[in-house]
């Protein structure tokens, strides 16, 4: 039982290129969501998904598009990365809509 | 808007002392209030939470924290705090909608001398 993974852990992009974070849960939760963390700003959320097929827009979604084709997946895209998006990435699943949220370890994405 | 804030950044107390992080919510409904706590290079581990019921909830790794609704707080506290506890602590308040989406506070930096 691995929890929730996350690939790459870390990635460095020039500026347009663009890149997907993947986001696996082996515990069959419904929901799953992608955050990004700056210094002295905490968590926000970028997107989330509250089951298989679905996604919904968070606090910070511009720039970013996800995708939710398996329920143990959770894909974060970048189309064309810019500065402003550098950031440590976090991936989180919840059984249900106020279940504990498991967090991944992060990806760490610089981008020049 | 809901909103957290954790009004110290950084806090620094010996190893052995008590210890009270403090968190302040704005939320128009009652509040589901969280506490996760963020080791170097790691992801967020839950500490505990408050739903409703009893306003002191205790957690892992002895930590507890009580739900003030008067003071609209939810201060984390632990009576002997060890080296392994230094680490980044975070409030969060979740949202009583379609899913669990987390507002977090800025994090306080907890470090622990010998």
């Amino acid at each position: 039982n691995a929890g929730v993974t996350q690939t790459p852990k870390f990635r460095v992009l020039k500026t347009g290129q663009s890149m997907t974070l993947l986001c696996a849960q082996d515990m069959n939760h419904e929901y799953m969501y992608w955050y990004r963390q700056d210094p002295g700003m905490g968590l926000r959320l970028i997107h989330y998904s509250v089951g298989e097929g679905t996604t919904a827009k968070g606090e910070v979604p511009d720039g970013y598009n996800v995708s939710r084709l398996k329920k143990q997946n959770f894909l974060l895209g970048l189309e064309s990365a810019a500065p402003s998006q550098t950031s440590v990435y976090f991936c989180a699943s919840s059984w249900t809509s106020q279940g504990t949220q498991y967090f991944g370890p992060g990806t760490r994405l610089l981008v020049l | 808007a809901q909103s957290v804030t954790q009004p110290d950044i950084h806090i620094t107390v010996s190893e052995g002392a008590s210890l009270e992080l403090r968190c302040n919510y704005s939320y128009g409904a009652t509040p589901y209030l969280f506490w996760y706590v963020q080791s170097p290079g790691q992801g967020l581990q839950l500490l505990l939470k408050y739903f409703s019921g009893d306003t002191l909830v205790q957690g892992i790794k002895g930590f507890e924290a009580e739900f003030k609704r008067s003071q609209s707080s939810f201060n984390l506290r632990k009576p002997s705090v060890h080296w392994s506890d230094a680490a980044e602590y975070f409030c969060a308040v979740g949202h009583t909608g379609t899913a669990s989406k987390l507002t977090f506070g800025t994090g306080t930096r907890l470090q622990v001398t010998l």
